[in-house]
């Protein structure tokens, strides 16, 4: 069935760099779409959502960019910190449902 | 607000025997809940959807006279893994729906479950 894909498994950066995580999606039927910081043994959290009639939304340090065109989603961090270490999801829906199906996700790693 | 919780956080049980995970809305009602499997290094899959009051809906591949859910109350839903066996072992989320504040589904603590 149609899934939700990331680029990069792994990223590794320096603190205060900006960090860019990529997800690639295949359902065009998605209209809404999520991301997701999910730290050791905890469950998923909330970082920054936006709708498929918009291609930008920006959040506290955050911003989600999407483009319908490639279908594809993207993360970006600003002045990345130590406490941004975690795995990032992307998550979709579909227009015919609440259920999420979320992408493999990339483990964020910053370095003093 | 939209605070989800999970009980147990961590269980640890023999092979055969059954276990229940609860999945509570802390302050708000929520007629669909979900509930996801999650294994090490790995991504959540959907295993189902909880409606309140009626059967919840399984996704492919997910047992449903393995995996009991009871959607029981606006508050509280229950995965059962029943008869569990080693390969059951895995980190159980429940998401629960509120679609009058965003995300609108908010994810619960997670439930660890490991057969022995």
């Amino acid at each position: 069935g149609e899934s939700v894909g990331l680029h990069l498994p792994t990223l590794s950066v320096q603190e205060g760099d900006n960090s860019i995580i990529n997800c690639a999606y295949s359902n065009s039927a998605s209209d809404y779409f999520i991301w997701y910081k999910q730290e050791s043994g905890k469950g998923p959290q909330f970082i920054i959502d936006i709708r498929s009639n918009m291609d930008k939304r920006q959040g506290q340090r955050v911003t989600v960019l999407l483009n319908k065109t490639v279908k594809h989603l993207s993360l970006q961090i600003a002045a990345t910190q130590p406490g941004d270490s975690a795995v990032y999801f992307c998550a979709e829906r579909t227009n015919s449902g609440y259920a999420l199906n979320f992408g493999k996700g990339t483990s964020l790693l910053v370095t003093p | 607000g939209a605070v989800v919780s999970q009980h147990p956080s961590r269980v640890i049980c023999k092979s055969g025997t059954s276990v229940k995970i609860e999945c509570r809305s802390l302050d708000f009602q929520a007629t669909t809940m979900f509930w996801y499997r999650q294994f090490p290094k790995q991504s959540l899959m959907l295993m189902a959807t909880s409606n309140e009051g009626s059967k919840a809906t399984y996704e492919q591949g997910v047992e449903k006279d393995k995996f009991l859910i009871n959607h029981a109350s606006l508050t509280l839903s229950t995965l059962t893994v029943t008869s569990a066996h080693p390969e059951d072992s895995s980190f159980y989320i429940c998401s629960a729906r509120e679609p009058t504040v965003k995300p609108e589904q908010f994810f619960g603590p997670g439930t660890r479950l490991t057969v022995l």
